[in-house]
């Protein structure tokens, strides 16, 4: 199975700042990597997949970049609405797994 | 507006089985691809079955295969997820997901998720 290691595993940033989190996968996935975004109360939200490819209907400030075993996710700007638990998914082989998440906490 | 919502969890022992149902609305149902993802507590996401449209395709990780079963009734836009012989470590929060489209191995929309607990 493909391993994917998430860092940090914890971030504390304020609004309006610009964070990155990181995602590597065991073996190279090509571009295909998800990244989630869930919150208390809510579903859970694709925010990108294929590696860098926005979903209809997330703000701009979001982007994802990276490709092999390499990816990262970028926030700019930190919008109060942005804090909560981030994932990643590779897309390429199965079984299709998961990180173990990096939450993302108001400073 | 795309909606998923699940039923079906609570507590079961060891050993014995569990019906979870999801139902859709708000697309066409049997257009798509479905899933199940777990999340035990605390813990991250695990992929656990995905269905193809007609249901004539099913796929599970080792985790889950020969004990789970994702079925599907497109007539009335409707997911199941039999699970047998569970364990303490299939306690859970058990989404269901929609694959955003053909060949795409990654959720589009999710519902709010049911818990299951096995427990003695």
């Amino acid at each position: 199975d493909v391993q994917m290691t998430q860092s940090p595993y914890n971030l504390a940033a304020s609004p309006g700042e610009s964070v990155s989190i990181n995602c590597k996968a065991s073996k190279s996935i090509s571009k295909y990597l998800a990244w989630y975004q869930q919150k208390p109360g809510k579903a859970n939200k694709l925010l990108i997949y294929d590696g860098s490819t926005l979903q209809s209907g997330i703000p701009s400030r979001f982007s994802g970049s990276g490709s092999g075993t390499d990816f990262t996710l970028t926030i700019r700007s930190l919008e109060p609405e942005d804090f909560g638990l981030y994932y990643c998914q590779q897309h390429n082989e199965y079984p299709y797994t998961f990180g173990a998440g990096t939450k993302l906490e108001l400073k | 507006e795309v909606q998923l919502v699940e039923s079906g969890g609570g507590l079961v022992q060891p050993g014995r089985s569990l019906k979870l149902s999801c139902a859709a609305s708000g697309f066409t149902f049997s257009n798509y691809y479905m899933a199940w993802v777990r999340q035990a507590p605390k813990k991250g996401l695990e992929w656990v079955a995905t269905i193809s449209t007609s249901g004539s395709r099913t796929y599970y990780p080792d985790s889950v295969k020969g004990r789970f079963t994702i079925s599907r009734d497109n007539a009335k836009s409707s997911l199941y997820l039999q699970m047998n012989s569970l364990k303490s470590e299939d306690t859970a929060t058990y989404y269901c997901a929609r694959h955003r489209g053909y060949g795409s191995w990654y959720f589009d929309f999710w519902g709010p998720g049911t818990m299951v607990t096995v427990s003695s």
